[in-house]
């Protein structure tokens, strides 16, 4: 019920290529779906994020396709950069009834963006 | 322009020796979160503080991890009796408060080893 599966575990795309990462999710409380990206030796951060409520949200050359029915959303990123090459986490958010904004992570993505 | 801080980058240990690991939250968020991040394992919750809340305990993973927070801001996760398993990066986050959609932002975190 607090999973949330991350696929794939790796991935490669050639510069200027999409990456997409993929993610489900069990418990239908879970009302926010925030994308992290994390450099090595340093924390992750916070790339977009998106709510319930909408199907898409698109940031720049990232883009999340939230599926409600399926019970699962997706990054895409657009024109892959090697500055893009980092691990990525998908998470959701707990439904604790507010009493706590703790995050339910993926397992993490490494992408490789080649030259 | 302070981020999140934590200290030590890196701890080394010996099995059964008790450790300390410190963080230094945004000046002005309320809400620190510490999350346990191990080798090609996502981000494991493990204690929130909120305000002058109560802490969300509930992903402690034993009784010998424990931690607190004094005068609001800084943070500390004692791990007493360390075990090879609790090798890991300990990383700690921190928001502006515990509203929902409010985004984490995460230090680099500490890389712990237990020999």
């Amino acid at each position: 019920q607090q999973q949330v599966k991350q696929s794939p575990q790796s991935l490669i795309v050639q510069k200027g290529g999409i990456s997409i990462i993929n993610c489900a999710y069990e418990n239908t409380a879970f009302d926010y779906f925030p994308w992290y990206q994390q450099f090595p030796g340093k924390g992750p951060a916070l790339l977009i994020a998106i709510r319930p409520d909408v199907s898409e949200k698109k940031e720049g050359r990232f883009t999340i396709s939230f599926n409600k029915s399926a019970k699962q959303f997706s990054l895409h990123i657009m024109d892959s950069q090697p500055g893009d090459s980092a691990t990525y986490f998908c998470a959701a958010r707990g439904p604790e009834g507010g009493a706590t904004n703790k995050l339910i992570f993926g397992t993490g993505t490494l992408l490789a963006v080649q030259p | 322009g302070a981020g999140v801080s934590q200290s030590p980058s890196n701890k080394v240990t010996e099995k059964g020796k008790d450790v300390e690991l410190r963080c230094d939250p945004i000046s002005g968020h309320t809400a620190l979160y510490w999350y346990r991040q191990s080798l090609g394992q996502g981000l494991e919750f493990l204690i929130y503080f909120q305000g002058n809340s109560a802490p969300d305990k509930s992903g402690l993973p034993s009784d010998r991890f424990s931690a607190e927070r004094t005068g609001g801001s800084v943070s500390t996760l004692t791990i007493q009796r360390t075990q090879q398993e609790d090798s890991a990066v300990y990383l700690c986050a921190s928001s502006l408060d515990g509203l929902t959609y409010r985004e984490q932002f995460f230090g680099p975190g500490t890389r712990l080893t237990v020999l």
